[in-house]
């Protein structure tokens, strides 16, 4: 069973950019997380989207959006980039309906803003 | 307040013995689950272990054993048997809320993690 793929691995920016990450989840789960992990902060939950809907959106500006597909993968876009938006960003994915189910990680995408 | 508390930056062990790493947690919801996950130098977040707040028993995955102390708000993880692979950053997460409760708090909530080295 193929795990959660993110892409790209590594993503260069500059300020003002913006980026665009991708994650596909683990067969036959419907919910995608997203989180950030910056340096000295910690894992920051971002979004959730299931059923192509977004549930829950941690503290973060409105530039950090996203998606979901019909097919379950889903997008992070971040706008007008940061300096302080270099980050691991992790996207996770888990089947709904019990809440005892674990949260599968992918590899994560490491953003740099130069 | 923190909601996951994780006191130790870093922690040493000898291979092959055990070792124990601190978790305590703050939440006022009947119900709720705790993760540990393993992030190794490359990134990836491995799950290794969950206990729900309603668990009798203290869960065990192979060698690894979640040491739960619901009144005192404590899920520590105990390593038996440390492998030289064990080492990397462990994080405790907690998701409050259930399925039952509209699962609208399906977010896991992180530690700022411990740092794990098993010396030869």
């Amino acid at each position: 069973e193929a795990g959660v793929t993110q892409s790209p691995t590594h993503l260069i920016k500059t300020r003002g950019q913006q980026a665009t990450l991708r994650c596909s989840p683990i067969s036959g789960h419907t919910s995608v997380y997203w989180y950030q992990q910056a340096l000295g902060l910690g894992l920051q939950f971002l979004l959730w989207y299931d059923e192509g809907e977004e549930r829950n959106r941690g503290n973060f500006p409105p530039r950090f959006s996203g998606r979901q597909f019909p097919n379950y993968s889903s997008e992070l876009n971040v706008n007008a980039l940061e300096l302080e938006d270099s980050a691991l960003y992790l996207c996770a994915s888990s089947s709904r309906g019990l809440s005892n189910q674990p949260q599968h990680f992918g590899d994560g995408t490491r953003l740099s803003i130069l | 307040a923190q909601k996951i508390t994780q006191t130790q930056p870093g922690m040493f062990v000898q291979e092959k013995e055990a070792v124990t790493l601190d978790c305590t947690y703050d939440t006022s919801d009947p119900s709720y689950g705790l993760f540990w996950y393993k992030q190794p130098s490359s990134g990836e977040m491995i799950f290794l272990i969950y206990q729900g707040s309603y668990d009798q028993q203290n869960a065990t995955e192979g060698r690894y054993s979640l040491n739960f102390q619901k009144a005192r708000k404590s899920a520590n993880l105990v390593i038996s048997a440390s492998q030289l692979g064990d080492s990397a950053m462990y994080f405790c997460a907690m998701r409050e809320g259930s399925s039952n409760s509209g699962g609208s708090n399906y977010k896991l909530t992180f530690g700022k993690g411990t740092l794990l080295t098993v010396n030869p």
